[in-house]
């Protein structure tokens, strides 16, 4: 059964930082994009960021483009995303998602996502 | 960036009845279209992807269609299970992005 868990999420005053964790098992994570979604409460989603299956492409939406960055570990079936400079506005359920092709042009790829992890809130206040 | 619009926000509806939700895109998206069906404190499911075509173990009752900007979401007949939020998603282009949601509650 593929499955995606979430962990490191918590209370985070602004400005600070924090590590989220999403472990992969059912299926061969070094073959496949992922991606982070949140969604804060009350609200819709947004995806966050993606990242190739080797690391070397990486994408991020751009109101956390300098402050977040995503990373990956093939060898520990393992996804994180590094939030520094915390702000209120970043409060939300972060997701780990598995991408699926959606389609590649001029070597990037397009994904949706399936399945998604249950999430690990994320609070920034003081 | 790609803003992708769903109406309507809300729609109310009773079991059997069918039902039909739109998601329009700012520019062409092709068919890079996927849908995904949200219920309280749960994560998102696939339900849609390349605008029609159902993921794994999706129920037929589910259908998707349109190309271009405007797409639209049917569920046939609707059964208890399913009364939820619905997402659409574009992949056409980064970033990826999201329409509102539909949330579709018991009349």
């Amino acid at each position: 059964e593929v499955q995606l868990v979430e962990s490191g999420g918590g209370l985070v005053q602004p400005g600070g930082s924090l590590r989220l964790s999403c472990a992969a098992s059912g299926f061969t994570f070094s073959t496949y994009w992922m991606s982070w979604v949140r969604q804060a409460p009350g609200k819709g989603l947004e995806w966050v960021a993606n990242i190739k299956q080797n690391g070397s492409e990486k994408y991020y939406v751009d109101s956390v483009k300098g402050r977040f960055s995503i990373s990956r570990d093939n060898a520990k079936n393992s996804l994180y995303l590094q939030m520094n400079s915390l702000r209120a506005e970043d409060t939300a359920v972060y997701y780990c998602a598995r991408d699926l092709r959606g389609y590649c042009s001029g070597g990037s790829c397009y994904n949706f996502f399936d399945p998604w992890g249950q999430g690990t809130l994320v609070t920034v206040s003081s | 960036d790609i803003q992708m619009t769903q109406s309507p926000s809300t729609l109310s509806a009773s079991a059997g009845d069918r039902v039909t939700i739109t998601c329009r895109a700012s520019q062409s998206i092709s068919r890079w279209l996927a849908w995904y069906q949200q219920k309280p404190g749960k994560a998102p499911k696939l339900l849609i992807y390349k605008a029609s075509t159902l993921g794994s173990g999706v129920p037929p009752s589910f259908s998707g269609s349109g190309s271009g900007t405007e797409f639209t979401l049917t569920i046939s007949s609707l059964q208890p299970d399913d009364f939820a939020t619905y997402y659409c998603q574009q992949y056409n282009t980064y970033p990826l992005t999201f329409g509102g949601g539909t949330k579709v509650e018991i009349k």
